[in-house]
């Protein structure tokens, strides 16, 4: 069964960091590209970052470059994003989520988010 | 304002059918598949449409997707009690390398 766990969130001060991690399992985790996706409190969901699956490729939203970076681990089936200069508006629930195989292949699956909440 | 736009209500009675609609561009509908996801309360997103028209394992041929153009919609027939939810459409954007969501449809079940 395939199972993605992300840890790290909290409560953290604007201009501050936090790094999340999300450890996945039941699957060939080196094979996959992943993402991370969040979700702001009573509001829609927000494509954040997009990482091949040996880490040589990476994206971000406008929102986030220069401040956020995507990382992984493969021998240790983990992903990762360091969260810099962090602003009230990246309060948000941050998922990791799975892209599956193929040419437009959707996030099938997603682990149950991680809350990261930005104020003062 | 998300870049690819959807109604934020929809609503239904049991039995009923209902379709949620999805515009986009030529840099994403337009050039890419489209794949819909359902979030039910207080829970993660779970993948309900795949490549326009696809269902998952598990997921009750009741619920169907298509595409046009740039624009895409998903049908939901029969309409039962738990189909009450959010649901989103996503696509690659070919313009701003990254995915791109709806705002999103909040489905109410009358």
């Amino acid at each position: 069964e395939v199972q993605l766990v992300e840890s790290g969130g909290g409560l953290v001060q604007p201009g501050g960091s936090l790094r999340l991690s999300c450890a996945a399992s039941g699957f060939t985790f080196s094979s996959y590209e992943m993402n991370w996706v969040r979700q702001a409190p009573g509001k829609g969901l927000e494509w954040v970052s997009y990482i091949s699956s040996s880490g040589s490729t990476k994206y971000y939203a406008d929102s986030v470059k220069g401040r956020f970076t995507i990382s992984r681990d493969n021998a240790k089936n983990s992903l990762y994003l360091q969260m810099n200069s962090l602003r009230v508006a990246d309060t948000a629930v941050y998922y990791c989520a799975r892209e599956g195989l193929g040419t437009g292949a959707p996030l099938d699956s997603w682990g149950q988010g991680t809350l990261v909440t930005v104020s003062s | 304002q998300s870049v690819l736009t959807q109604p934020p209500s929809a609503s239904g009675t049991p039995g009923q059918r209902v379709t949620i609609s999805c515009s986009g561009s030529s840099s994403n509908i337009g050039s890419n598949v489209v794949n819909w996801y359902q979030q039910l309360p207080g829970t993660a997103p779970k993948l309900l449409i795949y490549r326009n028209d696809q269902r998952p394992s598990g997921v009750p041929d009741r619920f169907s997707g298509s595409k046009s153009g740039t624009s895409a919609s998903l049908a939901i027939s029969g309409l039962q009690s738990e189909d009450e939810a959010d649901y989103y459409c996503a696509a690659w954007d070919d313009s701003l390398n990254g995915q791109v969501f709806g705002g999103g449809t909040k489905l109410t079940v009358l």
